[in-house]
């Protein structure tokens, strides 16, 4: 049983197209998450969504946005693609990083041409 | 900015030695977490230690947490090729209910 789901793995896309990440967690966290991971390794926090509480890091693009259908989802939308989104974008879920720790989903790997 | 900055950026042992990776911090923290990342994967959550704790174990893994140098150690006893990955500490400060993750270290088990 897969805990922190993202969909699609790969993602291949051309440069100004807007795409979407779709990210499920079947384990009842209250706390779900967007980070980003570049070349380096160097991961950044993007979005935290808590009981409909939106918590954007200043530094991401409003070309990037979460949406959460519900308590379970938390999916990423991006528009006008550009080169240097090219990453991998991780979702996570937590049921309150004070105690516990993040589950992290497999990762999107977004390149961008 | 990255809160944690970790040291060595990477490390090459033989399997059976120990590891040991640091890490450093800029701010107050509630609780300091490390997590592996396995090449293509996903991050795994490994052990977290509080502010007011200064070890933890956990299994072959021993954490430290000196809140007074801002530093954290992560060790790795009898070492194992699986062990290969790479090793991020990760400090959950403020109120933001977020982590912070550090630069990570690439940690090479030989066999």
């Amino acid at each position: 049983d897969t805990a922190v789901s993202q969909t699609p793995k790969y993602l291949v896309t051309q440069m100004g197209n807007d795409k979407s990440i779709k990210c499920e967690q079947n384990l009842g966290h209250d706390t779900m998450y967007w980070y980003k991971q570049d070349s380096k390794k160097f991961l950044k926090i993007m979005f935290s969504y808590n009981n409909k509480e939106l918590i954007i890091n200043e530094t991401v693009p409003n070309r990037f946005s979460p949406k959460s259908p519900d308590k379970a989802h938390l999916n990423l939308h991006i528009n006008s693609l550009e080169l240097g989104d090219s990453a991998v974008y991780f979702c996570a879920s937590s049921q309150g990083p004070r105690i516990y720790g993040y589950t992290f989903g497999s990762g999107t790997r977004l390149t961008v041409v | 900015s990255q809160q944690g900055e970790e040291d060595p950026q990477a490390l090459s042992i033989q399997e059976g030695e120990n590891a040991t990776m640091n890490c450093s911090y800029k701010t107050s923290i509630n609780n300091l977490q490390w997590y592996r990342q396995n090449s293509g994967r996903g991050l795994v959550h490994l052990i977290l230690i509080r502010s007011n704790e200064r070890e933890k174990h956990s299994g072959r893994l021993r954490v430290t947490l000196d809140t007074s140098k801002k530093s954290s150690s992560l060790l790795i006893t009898a070492s194992r090729a699986a062990d290969t990955a790479s090793y991020f500490c990760a400090t959950d400060a403020g109120s933001a209910r977020q982590l912070t993750f550090g630069s990570g270290t690439q940690l090479t088990v030989l066999p």
